[in-house]
C-alpha cells in the first residue's frame, strides 16, 4: 500500500504570500489532520478533516484554513505569510472510524518564509 | 490540560548497551498511547500504540510498555541504525488529535 504523499516537499516564500500543500492519505483511509512542527514547539495539530468536513481544530490563527475533497485528498492554505510560519508541515492519515485510530504521517512539507 | 514530557531530551549510547527512554503523561482519559521514531527531514514513522495500563509491544530491539502515568521505550542492544528522534504522543479520545512530547533526541555509536 503507498504510504501518505504530500506536495510539494520544499517551498520558499516571502512574508505576506500565500501558500498551499497537498496531502493525499493512505488508500482507504478518510481522516486526513495536519501538524506544524518547528524546534521550538515540537509538532502541534493544526486541524484534522474527516469526509470533507473539519471534524477538530487546534489553536492557530484564521490564516490557516484546509479542505478536504471527496477522494480525501486535503490541502492546506496559510494566507499573510509571517516569519513564524516557517516550519515543517506533516499531513497523517487515518481510517477515521476511531477516536484511537493510528495516524501515519508523510514526508513533510518543508516552508520557509523569507 | 492534556500534557506529554519526554526524558531525556538527548541519549547517546554506545552500539549493544541498552537503555530506556521515557514518556510521562497527564490526559483526561487515555485512549491511547503512541510511539513514533524521525528521522532527520523525514516525518514520522510509527511504531507502537498501547491503550491500556500494563500493556507491552515489541518490534526487534523496541519494546514498549505501558503504566498509568508513564511509558517506556526500551531499546535493547542498539544499532548506530536507530539512532533518530522518538516521539510520544497521547490520545484523550474526545478528538483525533494527538499530542506531542518534544522527543528524545537517541545517537547511537559504533
Amino acid at each position: 500500500k503507498a504510504g501518505v504523499t504530500q506536495t510539494p516537499r520544499y517551498l520558499i516564500k516571502t512574508r505576506g504570500q500565500q501558500v498551499t500543500l497537498s496531502c493525499s492519505p493512505i488508500s482507504g483511509h478518510r481522516s486526513v489532520s495536519w501538524y506544524q512542527q518547528t524546534p521550538g514547539q515540537g509538532l502541534q495539530f493544526l486541524f484534522e478533516y474527516f469526509s470533507e468536513t473539519q471534524r477538530n481544530k487546534g489553536n492557530f490563527p484564521g490564516r490557516f484554513s484546509g479542505r478536504q475533497f471527496s477522494n480525501s485528498r486535503s490541502e492546506m492554505n496559510v494566507s499573510t505569510l509571517e516569519l513564524g510560519d516557517s516550519a515543517l508541515y506533516l499531513c497523517a492519515s487515518s481510517s477515521g472510524t476511531g477516536l484511537t485510530d493510528t495516524q501515519y504521517f508523510g514526508p513533510g512539507t518543508r516552508l520557509t518564509v523569507l | 490540560e492534556d500534557q506529554v514530557t519526554q526524558s531525556p531530551e538527548a541519549l547517546r549510547l554506545q552500539e549493544g548497551e541498552s537503555s530506556s527512554l521515557n514518556c510521562s503523561y497527564t490526559v483526561s482519559g487515555l485512549r491511547g498511547l503512541f510511539w513514533y521514531r524521525q528521522d532527520p527531514g523525514k516525518g514520522p514513522e510509527f511504531l507502537f500504540t498501547l491503550y491500556s495500563a500494563g500493556e507491552e509491544k515489541e518490534k526487534e530491539r523496541l519494546k514498549a510498555t505501558l503504566t498509568k502515568k508513564e511509558s517506556f521505550l526500551h531499546i535493547t542492544a542498539p544499532k548506530p541504525e536507530d539512532s533518530a528522534t522518538y516521539l510520544c504522543a497521547v490520545s484523550n479520545g474526545a478528538t483525533n488529535k494527538l499530542i506531542f512530547g518534544t522527543g528524545t533526541l537517541l545517537a547511537v555509536q559504533p
